[in-house]
């Protein structure tokens, strides 16, 4: 079964300080890759993804997030963080053909120090 | 466009009582699914409706989980008798019907605000 392992359980940054939020992943085929985020008492949303194409792909807020296959991995990053990043962040993993189940990592907590 | 909602925002229950958690999709939306997150640790696949049949049910952890899809619009999931185990947060997340095959076999899915329950 494929399994998402994200890095770091709690980040704290200052602001305007750079963001690089590992996830890696276990699965020999072909996958659609998400990063999601959870605002204090907001929904799950999401962020960015990846289904084909340029592994480098840009997200909603300045987010953006590369494929590198070799590695089976999809880090998150974002040059300067902002106060409103204070968030947890999920990356997600569905394999083609998968209809949609998402595995989910554990979540990175995100804390932004003004 | 009203999102993704989910009835109760928080549950309180003691062990071996029953809870019915609701899920109102996205109008329109065929593929209805359910995870859980159970102290802080990664979100967990349950199941996925499309329209009212179960397509996928191999993430329910036992028979005291029961979820329902009437009619293929809102969808409840009981857990029935609740054990401590049982407690975290249960989230609704529905999409589209699935693109053709042959392109991306994925729709964005909408998360709802989870429903918090706790087992005494």
């Amino acid at each position: 079964a494929q399994s998402v392992s994200q890095h770091n359980h709690h980040v704290i940054l200052s602001e305007a300080a750079s963001l690089e939020l590992g996830c890696n992943y276990s699965y020999g085929g072909t996958v659609n890759l998400f990063w999601y985020v959870q605002y204090p008492g907001q929904h799950l949303q999401l962020l960015l993804k990846y289904f084909s194409g340029d592994p480098l792909v840009k997200g909603i807020k300045g987010f953006e997030a590369e494929f590198i296959k070799s590695k089976f991995s999809f880090n998150l990053r974002k040059p300067s963080v902002q106060w409103s990043d204070t968030a947890e962040y999920f990356c997600a993993v569905i394999p083609f053909g998968n209809a949609g189940k998402s595995t989910f990592g554990d979540g990175t907590t995100l804390t932004v120090k003004p | 466009e009203a999102g993704v909602t989910q009835f109760p925002s928080h549950s309180v229950i003691e062990k071996g009582q029953t809870v019915t958690l609701r899920c109102d999709p996205i109008s329109g939306h065929d593929n209805l699914y359910w995870y859980r997150r159970v102290m802080g640790k990664e979100i967990k696949f349950l199941l996925h409706f499309v329209k009212e049949s179960k397509q996928d049910e191999s993430g329910m952890p036992n028979n005291r989980f029961l979820a329902e899809r009437t009619g293929g619009t809102y969808s409840t999931l009981k857990v029935q008798p609740a054990e401590l185990e049982d407690s975290g947060v249960y989230f609704c997340a529905s999409s589209q019907a699935s693109l053709p095959p042959r392109r991306a076999s994925y729709n964005e899915q909408f998360f709802g605000p989870g429903t918090r329950l706790t087992v005494l």
